[in-house]
């Protein structure tokens, strides 16, 4: 079955805790992104990839990073997470970065 | 930069009635359009696209029309059912800095059907 799978779908963590989401997707897409959702303000792209070792910024990436070792995995790295930074993530991929496949999401709370 | 919006948050209907569900654009240079769905609890989910060179797209029950002159955007939902109550999002495939092709989401609509 062609999907994208996040994990963990629900964290809770305290300020200052590296922590990592992980995403990987089984339809050979070129294109990866985050996004974070919330209330009111929609989703938002974190950063995105257009292909392995290729990554760049999207629209909110401060406290973010990123990497595109190969090619079905992209995981979100939290370096130092803020409760700023609680939110819903999304991780998506697509082959012409058209046609966007969601994960179920994760639940991120920072206390 | 660009942006996409919605006219209304929130749409009530009843059971069987056709929903529209506006989005408005702002970049003229967008060639493709994109309506997500998403359900409590979940993922949005790719519903129907159309490209700039197209008026009007039929998918099971729904429809999506463009007017480029306006930059408007609407999904029509035929004989909406419970189903249907859900967030859904338009999108447009905007450009980042490098040339790059992103998406660029609307803030959202839910649709509340009532049976």
């Amino acid at each position: 079955e062609a999907q994208v799978t996040q994990n963990p779908r629900y964290l809770i963590t305290v300020t200052g805790k590296k922590l990592t989401v992980t995403c990987s997707q089984n339809m050979n897409h070129e294109y990866m992104s985050w996004y974070r959702q919330d209330p009111g303000l929609g989703l938002r792209q974190i950063y995105y990839s257009m292909n392995v070792e290729v990554t760049d910024k999207g629209d909110v990436p401060e406290g973010y990073k990123v990497s595109r070792k190969e090619k079905r995995n992209f995981p979100l790295i939290l370096e130092s997470p803020s409760p700023n930074q609680t939110s819903l993530y999304f991780c998506a991929s697509s082959l012409l970065s058209e046609k966007l496949f969601f994960g179920s999401g994760t639940q991120l709370s920072v206390l | 930069g660009e942006s996409v919006g919605l006219h209304l948050p929130t749409l009530s209907v009843q059971e069987g009635d056709n929903s529209i569900i506006n989005c408005a654009y702002s970049n003229s240079a967008s060639d493709y359009f994109i309506w997500y769905k998403q359900e409590s609890g979940k993922g949005p989910q790719f519903i129907i696209d159309i490209r700039s060179n197209m008026d009007k797209r039929q998918g099971q029950r729904v429809t999506v029309l463009l007017n480029k002159t306006v930059k408007h955007l609407s999904l029509q939902i035929a004989a909406t059912q419970p189903g249907d109550s859900a967030v859904y999002f338009c999108a447009e495939k905007g450009y980042a800095s490098g040339g790059s092709y992103i998406p660029t989401f609307g803030r959202g609509t839910s649709l509340i059907v009532h049976p």
